[in-house]
C-alpha cells in the first residue's frame, strides 16, 4: 500500500519559468493539502483540495500560484514566473475523510530551488 | 497572533532525561490535536494522537487541556534517536473545513 507520492524529489528552475509540482495522495484518500516550509520555518498551510474542487486556498498566494485535482491523477501545484523567494520545500499530505477528526499522511516532499 | 505556537527551543537534554514539550493554540472550535516528528530534510510523520484524557505511548505522553487550549508532550528516558524537531498540529475550522496547522515545531537534540 504506498503511501502519498510526490515528484519530483528535487527540482531547479530558473527565475521566470514555472514550476509544476505533483502528488498522488494514499490509496482510498480523496482529500489532498499543499504546504510550503522555508529554511528553519514550520509548515504553512497553502491548499485543500478534494476531486475536482479547492476547498480552501486560503494560503494560497494570490498570483503565480495555481492547483487542481482532476478526477483521474494526481494533484497538482503550478508556481508561474518563478522567483527566488519560492525556493523551498513542498508537502503534500491527504487524508481519508475531511480533517476533522483524522490525520494526515505526508509525501515526502519537493524541494524547489530558483536559480 | 499565530494559530498555534511553540516554544522553538533547542532542548539539549543527555540520554535518559526527560524533556517536556508545550503548545498553545488559538481557535477554541479546533477539534483534533496531534504531535508529529520531522527529522532534518524529511516529511514529517505522526507520532501521536492527542487525547482529552491523555494518552502514552511506550516512552511518550501527550496530554490535552480544552479550557486553556495547551497541548503537551512528555518524553521519558530520551533515546539520541529522539533527536529530532516535533511539531504541534491542530485541526483547526477554517470556511466549514478543517485544516491541520503547524506550529512552528520544537527542536529537541539528545546527546551521550
Amino acid at each position: 500500500n504506498a503511501g502519498v507520492m510526490q515528484n519530483p524529489r528535487h527540482l531547479v528552475r530558473r527565475r521566470g519559468q514555472e514550476a509544476r509540482l505533483r502528488c498522488s495522495p494514499m490509496k482510498g484518500h480523496s482529500h489532498v493539502y499543499w504546504y510550503r516550509q522555508l529554511p528553519e520555518e514550520g509548515l504553512k498551510f497553502m491548499v485543500y483540495l478534494q476531486k475536482e474542487n479547492i476547498i480552501d486556498e486560503s494560503g494560497m498566494p494570490k498570483e503565480r500560484f495555481s492547483a487542481e485535482f482532476p478526477k483521474e491523477g494526481p494533484s497538482i501545484l503550478r508556481i508561474q514566473q518563478v522567483v527566488r523567494g519560492d525556493s523551498a520545500a513542498y508537502f503534500c499530505a491527504s487524508s481519508p475523510s475531511a480533517g476533522e477528526v483524522t490525520e494526515a499522511f505526508f509525501g515526502q516532499g519537493t524541494r524547489l530551488t530558483v536559480v | 497572533r499565530k494559530e498555534v505556537e511553540q516554544d522553538p527551543g533547542p532542548f539539549n537534554v543527555p540520554e535518559g532525561a526527560t524533556v517536556a514539550f508545550n503548545c498553545t493554540y488559538s481557535n477554541s472550535a479546533s477539534q483534533s490535536f496531534f504531535w508529529y516528528r520531522q527529522d532534518c530534510r524529511k516529511e514529517p510523520k505522526l507520532l501521536m494522537s492527542v487525547y482529552s484524557s491523555g494518552n502514552e505511548d511506550g516512552r511518550f505522553t501527550a496530554q490535552l487541556n480544552r479550557a486553556s487550549q495547551y497541548i503537551s508532550l512528555l518524553i521519558r528516558d530520551s533515546k539520541l534517536s529522539d533527536s529530532a524537531t516535533y511539531l504541534c498540529v491542530v485541526n483547526s475550522p477554517s470556511g466549514g473545513s478543517y485544516i491541520p496547522t503547524f506550529g512552528r515545531g520544537t527542536s529537541l537534540i539528545v546527546h551521550p
